[in-house]
């Protein structure tokens, strides 16, 4: 079975910190898709990017950044000089290789809080 | 522009009563999920389709019915057997090509 999981349940800091959201994931598949998404207070959930397991290389996306690493089944999300606007609750989630109806298995996510 | 609407936004049941939610999606995509999630936790599946005709229950299925009669349908009826159905239903669809998933914004359904 896969799980997913985020140890942080809620993290405060100061506009222009940094901020690292950790998820930790397990899975007996050897291929599978990591994702991160943002949920806003309206609700919907916001996709900020998809991982294959192939691919290790970290990602930058402007104040974005991603760090995915096999060895210890981790796919960590750092926001560099937060702001306000970041506030939201944010999941990890983990799916199947696409040969099914592959189903995302989501961590319980991360509310994090940026005040001024 | 292509997306997934839910509807209502806001809805609100009866003890008892049988309730249904709508997820329409003109992304020409093939699988769509139910998703329920409660505060202070992530979302948990409820069912899914991959192809029109076809559904299999996910975790939480207790309570709950679908149907998958169009690509573009698959409303969820939350039953009177669903003990505790106040909570965020999010639906989601996946096109076959690709491995992104679309989620609508969600019904926010409360029993009174």
């Amino acid at each position: 079975a896969q799980k997913v999981t985020q140890a942080q349940t809620e993290i405060s800091v100061v506009e222009k910190e940094d901020v690292t959201l950790d998820c930790v994931y397990e899975t007996r598949d050897t291929t599978y898709y990591l994702f991160w998404y943002k949920q806003p207070p309206s609700g919907e959930l916001v996709f900020l990017i998809r991982r294959n397991s192939f691919d290790e290389q970290n990602e930058i996306s402007g104040r974005y950044s991603w760090n995915f690493q096999k060895s210890t089944s981790s796919f960590n999300f750092t926001i560099t000089a937060s702001q306000v606007v970041d506030s939201a609750v944010y999941f990890c989630a983990l799916s199947e290789f696409p040969f099914t109806a592959s189903k995302l298995t989501f961590g319980t996510g991360t509310r994090l809080q940026v005040t001024l | 522009d292509g997306g997934i609407t839910q509807s209502p936004k806001y809805l609100f049941r009866k003890e008892g009563q049988n309730v249904t939610l709508s997820c329409e999606q003109n992304l020409n995509h093939d699988a769509m999920y139910w998703y329920r999630q409660d505060p202070g936790q992530g979302l948990r599946l409820i069912y899914y389709s991959q192809i029109v005709n076809d559904f299999q229950k996910g975790d939480i299925a207790e309570g709950y019915s679908v149907s998958r009669e169009k690509k573009e349908s698959f409303p969820l009826t939350v039953t009177s057997a669903q003990k505790n159905p106040t909570a965020f239903y999010l639906c989601a669809s996946r096109g076959s090509g690709g491995y992104g998933y679309t989620f609508g914004s969600g019904t926010r359904l409360t029993v009174v």
